[in-house]
């Protein structure tokens, strides 16, 4: 498609149990986010990708968070040991990656509940 | 203190009515701005950038102080599909990281 695509668009967990997030950005962007969004609340920055460089870890809140880009495309966000405060709709995000001034072109996240 | 600070609102106003909107970042490196819209259950998309010299685009105008760190979204006339989360959005050099504000709630009402 020509769009940010994320699978699952639900995913219901129990406590304790890991899950993996999917995320599909536009052909051709090199930059790739994932953000977190709880209910009323605002996007909370988790990992940036872009291009071949280190990933940018600052935002993941806990070891039980991690992500990853295969091939420059495909990303993967894991969330390990699953608790109730995780429950929240996972957005990625992707931009072209090489101007400051582009913007990003959201998924339609994936909305994670924990029981 | 966040990167980005939004006053939260909601703000309450009649079709028709101005409302401006407000937003501070922390770090004076931030290079590239812009205000997002979020409507309910849905993912943010871009309203328009924010330029130095200012910018409008129909009834939205968007304005950047760099000295005060600071950023306004005006909207004009408002209607009731402008109701929706407004979202500041920084995005700093070193790596193009892109930070989002926690929104504005804005309901415009008949």
């Amino acid at each position: 498609g020509a769009g940010v695509s994320q699978s699952p668009s639900n995913k219901v967990t129990e406590k304790g149990k890991d899950v993996e997030l999917r995320c599909d950005p536009i052909s051709g962007h090199t930059a790739l986010y994932w953000y977190r969004q709880s209910l009323g609340q605002g996007l909370e920055f988790l990992i940036y990708f872009q291009g071949n460089s280190a990933p940018d870890k600052s935002g993941l809140p806990s070891d039980r968070f991690s992500a990853e880009r295969t091939g420059g495309s495909v990303s993967t966000l894991t969330i390990q040991r699953t608790q109730q405060e995780d429950s929240a709709v996972y957005l990625c995000a992707s931009s072209q990656g090489d101007r400051i001034s582009e913007k990003l072109f959201f998924g339609s996240g994936t909305q994670l509940s924990v029981l | 203190r966040k990167e980005v600070e939004q006053d939260p609102g909601p703000f309450n106003v009649p079709e028709g009515a101005t409302v401006a909107f407000n937003c501070t970042y922390s770090n004076s490196a931030s290079q590239s701005f812009f205000w997002y819209r979020q409507d309910c259950r849905k993912e943010p998309k871009l309203l328009m950038s924010v330029y130095s010299s200012g910018n409008e685009d129909g009834r939205f105008t968007a304005q950047l102080n760099r000295a005060s760190q600071y950023i306004s979204l005006l909207i004009r006339d408002s209607k009731l599909s402008d109701s929706a989360t407004y979202l500041c959005v920084v995005k700093n050099t070193g790596g193009f990281k892109t930070i989002f504000g926690a929104g504005t709630r804005l309901f415009v009402k008949a």
